[in-house]
């Protein structure tokens, strides 16, 4: 049962465009959303995250959005650089006995911004 | 300050065989928790541990275990390779726990013939 997906495995946009990266949930109990980056040969590096008390978070030329009616969260970034090419993971995590009960990522998307 | 390394960093085994792997924390993080990459699945939990005791766990077999050091040095055995085991093993650590920043290592490639 996947609870996090991420429908799209690659999305490939010219430099300077907004790339809009999208991840859908199922568990209601999901509370804290974080998007991570992947560059090959390195682990997944943190790059924004939202609580599901707000509807948007923003850092520089990152921005998440999330809807909790339709549990989907997306994530733009605004100008896209060749440097933003790598796979986005997003995750969602559900707050449990301790602090979180796992933390549960979607399949990924590979991100090609072409200069 | 040094960030999460793991080791070896490529490692074949056949089937049936056990693999430990290793992962230091960046010094101060007490949580540390394992994950599993394979190709169209993403990034699995496998569980966290926290301050030598496991906390949470992920949904894999009890072939897969781990323990922590009180230096928060921490440790994933696979017990009874099967071909589907080959992935890339992530760890990560964190100064609270799984809803802190996670960050990671470069990861173990591990193969099973």
């Amino acid at each position: 049962d996947q609870q996090v997906k991420q429908n799209s495995p690659s999305l490939s946009v010219q430099e300077g465009r907004i790339s809009i990266l999208n991840c859908d949930y199922t568990n209601s109990m999901f509370d804290y959303f974080l998007w991570y980056k992947k560059y090959p040969a390195e682990g997944p590096t943190f790059l924004i995250s939202i609580s599901s008390i707000k509807d948007k978070n923003e850092d520089g030329r990152f921005t998440v959005f999330l809807n909790k009616s339709a549990k989907h969260l997306s994530l733009h970034i605004v100008p896209s650089q060749p440097g933003d090419s790598a796979v986005y993971f997003c995750a969602a995590s559900a707050l449990g006995e301790t602090s979180g009960s796992r933390l549960t990522f979607g399949e990924g998307t590979q991100l090609t911004v072409n200069p | 300050k040094a960030g999460v390394t793991q080791t070896p960093r490529y490692l074949i085994k056949t089937r049936g065989q056990q693999v430990t792997l290793s992962c230091s924390p960046i010094s101060g993080h007490r949580s540390v928790s394992w994950y599993q990459q394979t190709p169209g699945q993403g990034l699995q939990f496998l569980f966290e541990y926290f301050s030598e005791t496991q906390r949470n766990k992920g949904n894999f077999p009890g072939r897969f275990s781990g323990r922590q050091f009180s230096n928060s040095r921490s440790e994933m055995n696979v017990s009874t390779l099967e071909l589907g085991d080959s992935a890339l093993y992530l760890c990560a650590s964190s100064l609270y726990g799984l809803r802190d920043t996670q960050y990671f290592g470069p990861g173990t490639r591990l193969t099973v013939l």
